[in-house]
């Protein structure tokens, strides 16, 4: 079965400085891979998607992410953070074939503070 | 632009009550999804529907059962509610499988 793993629970930057969420997913095929933020009290909202083509891809609010087969990840990044990017934030990987097609599977989550 | 409303917000329970959540999409998704979520644990599916009229098991359906009677709301209910099962509930749609998923703003149920 699909399995992702967000191996930094939490992770504190000071505003301005970069930023990389790291994510590991365990599938036997190239995945649909996810990255969303949840804000406090509210839903997940989707940062960028990867289906295929090119690995290195944009997404709203400044951020992007790489798909890497090579070593199974789908790491976050942004140049600049933002005290608003202050959230917990998931990777999710998504079956396109067999018996789990279309279900996600989400890591347990990265939570980010920002340090003025 | 309402998108997946998920009523109530809050709600709690005792132990052994029943209830429902329903959830409501306005985007003519076919797919829709129930979700909880628990402390250091990430999103964990507990039931889906590829459409009208159909439901099928996630990872962790059981003490859940759910509904899907017309294309634009996905119902999940508690038969007899246990501590267990405080949590905050999320629903999603989507347009097709794995194409990005739509979430409502949670229901947080809490069970004494």
């Amino acid at each position: 079965a699909q399995s992702v793993t967000q191996p930094d629970i939490h992770i504190t930057v000071s505003e301005g400085a970069s930023l990389e969420l790291r994510c590991n997913y365990s599938y036997g095929a190239t995945p649909y891979l996810f990255w969303y933020v949840q804000s406090p009290g509210q839903g997940l909202q989707l940062l960028l998607k990867y289906f295929s083509g090119d690995t290195l891809v944009q997404g709203i609010k400044g951020f992007e992410a790489e798909f890497k087969r090579s070593q199974s990840s789908f790491n976050l990044r942004k140049p600049s953070v933002h005290w608003s990017d202050a959230a917990e934030y998931f990777c999710a990987v998504g079956a396109n074939r067999g018996s789990t097609l279309g279900r996600l599977y989400f890591g347990r989550g990265t939570q980010l503070t920002v340090w003025p | 632009n309402a998108g997946v409303t998920q009523t109530p917000k809050f709600r709690v329970l005792k132990t052994g009550q029943s209830m429902t959540l329903l959830c409501a999409q306005d985007m003519n998704h076919e797919y829709m999804y129930w979700y909880r979520q628990d402390p250091g644990m990430g999103l964990r599916l507990i039931h889906y529907s590829v459409g009208e009229g159909t439901t099928a098991k996630g990872e962790v359906p059981d003490g859940y059962n759910v509904s899907r009677l017309k294309k634009q709301n996905f119902l999940l209910g508690l038969e007899s509610a246990a501590p267990s099962q405080t949590s905050v509930y999320f629903c999603a749609s989507s347009q097709g499988l794995n194409q990005p998923q739509h979430f409502g703003d949670g229901t947080r149920l809490s069970i004494l």
